[in-house]
């Protein structure tokens, strides 16, 4: 099974300032045939389902803010929150789908400083 | 637009079965995967298991943990994938949820809840 690793597993960031969360996973989830690396970035707020925030790694879902990007290859990925907003507290995710079972990083909590 | 609602949580024994419905809609299910996941109390997100279109083979995959004693199943007439759950342990607790796909998925249900204790 391919594992992820996200870091911090919180983070508390002041409003209008820049939040980063890394993800790191155990083997390559990219596919160098199709160049494109099979991860995706969630934002879980409290109560709610998960919302696809970036998918291929740095693709975003349409109707997502564009202070919300994603990038990185192989193992190593980011997403960055460029101007951190009030309503962008929650628990982002990341998840490779390049191989089964499909599995998640552990989460990390954004909070307001 | 493209909704997937669970149905069928609620509160069993261990080592009994509970059914879970995933009605689909706004969207031709013949034509895709469906998948399950799940999230224990206070926990992060954990991958159940897909059964793809039937055009793909309705090739069914499940993780480790609920093979052998998890099956899910798809009803194109009705629009609805299963998660037929048998000998339920204690650690199944948690929200199940639905969403269209196998690889990218989404939108995602708002789950139907599941307890399983004594």
């Amino acid at each position: 099974d391919i594992v992820m690793t996200q870091s911090p597993d919180s983070l508390a960031v002041s409003l209008g300032e820049r939040a980063t969360i890394n993800c790191k996973s155990s083997q390559s989830v990219l596919d160098s045939s199709i160049n494109k690396n099979y991860l995706t970035w969630w934002q879980q707020k409290p109560g709610q389902p998960p919302k696809m925030l970036i998918y291929w790694a740095s693709l975003r879902e349409s109707g997502v803010p564009d202070r919300f990007s994603g990038s990185g290859s192989g193992t190593d990925f980011t997403l960055t929150i460029s101007s951190l907003q009030a309503e962008d507290v929650a628990v982002y995710y990341c998840q490779q789908y390049y191989s089964t079972p499909q599995t998640f990083g552990q989460g990390t909590r954004l909070e307001i400083k | 637009e493209v909704q997937v609602v669970e149905s069928g949580g609620g509160l069993v024994q261990p080592g009994r079965s509970l059914r879970l419905s995933c009605t689909a809609s706004g969207f031709s299910f013949g034509d895709y995967a469906m998948s399950w996941f799940r999230q224990a109390p206070g926990k992060g997100l954990e991958w159940v298991g897909f059964i793809t279109s039937p055009a793909d083979g309705g090739t069914i995959e499940y993780a480790a943990s609920v093979k052998g004693r998890f099956t899910i199943s798809r009803d194109g007439s009705y629009s609805i994938a299963y998660l037929q759950m048998s000998s339920l342990k204690m650690e199944d607790t948690a929200l199940y949820y639905c969403t269209r796909g196998h690889h990218l998925v989404g939108p995602w249900g708002q789950g139907t809840r599941v307890t399983v204790s004594s």
